[in-house]
């Protein structure tokens, strides 16, 4: 029953540095989602893809990139990392657009 | 863009009261979702609504889909100490408004 499974759980990084924050979920999921949560606030989608090799921007895909390679992995990147990327990222996936989306546990980043 | 107003953001319960909090859009949706949030966790789907006047319960909790389809009601019954959490909506439109809309969470806290 592993669902949908992030890592790392916690990173802090330096200003400028590159990181991939790794998803992978076991549900044969079509759709799946990278969304970032600020305290307070709800969760903000950064870039999602509808199936392996096809990725499209959500609200906030400035300083974040994405790929899609295989059904089961969408690992997202951040080349240059900035304090305004403080947050806690959440991976999700779905069989489609309509059906409920699963989350991952989260990773909680720091850039300082 | 879509706008989704969560109320309350926060709430105090003591072990036996019944809970209510809601969201309202500024469009239509399509779906309703209603997830809850333990801390370090991602969120979990408690009760999913893709029908306008659709009324449907998981045990203590009650979600009710807007006639008006620009609102939402989540009901908790009864509460117990480990219903504390962040609870949050989310809503979907149609079309190429298709992505989870998310509100910023409702916390719910012992009463102490």
């Amino acid at each position: 029953n592993a669902g949908v499974t992030q890592t790392p759980k916690f990173r802090i990084l330096k200003i400028g540095q590159s990181m991939t924050l790794q998803c992978a979920q076991d549900m044969n999921h079509n759709y799946m989602y990278w969304y970032r949560q600020d305290p307070g606030m709800g969760l903000k989608l950064i870039y999602y893809s509808v199936g392996a090799g096809i990725t499209d921007k959500g609200e906030v895909p400035n300083g974040y990139n994405v790929s899609r390679s295989t059904t089961e992995d969408f690992p997202l990147r951040l080349e240059l990392a900035a304090p305004s990327q403080t947050s806690v990222y959440f991976c999700a996936s779905s069989k489609d657009r309509e059906n409920i989306q699963y989350f991952g546990a989260g990773t909680r980043l720091s850039v300082l | 863009g879509q706008q989704l107003n969560q109320s309350p953001q926060s709430m105090f319960i003591q072990e036996g009261e019944d809970v209510s909090m809601n969201c309202t859009s500024s469009s239509i949706f399509n779906t309703w979702l209603w997830y809850k949030q333990d801390p370090g966790e991602g969120p979990v789907l408690l009760i999913a609504l893709y029908k306008a006047g659709e009324l449907t319960s998981n045990g203590r909790l009650t979600a009710q889909f807007g006639i008006t389809r620009k609102d939402s009601f989540l009901n908790i019954s009864a509460s117990i100490p480990s219903d504390v959490g962040i609870y949050f909506c989310a809503g979907r439109g149609g079309g190429s408004q298709g992505n989870l809309i998310f509100g910023k969470g409702t916390k719910l806290s012992v009463k102490p």
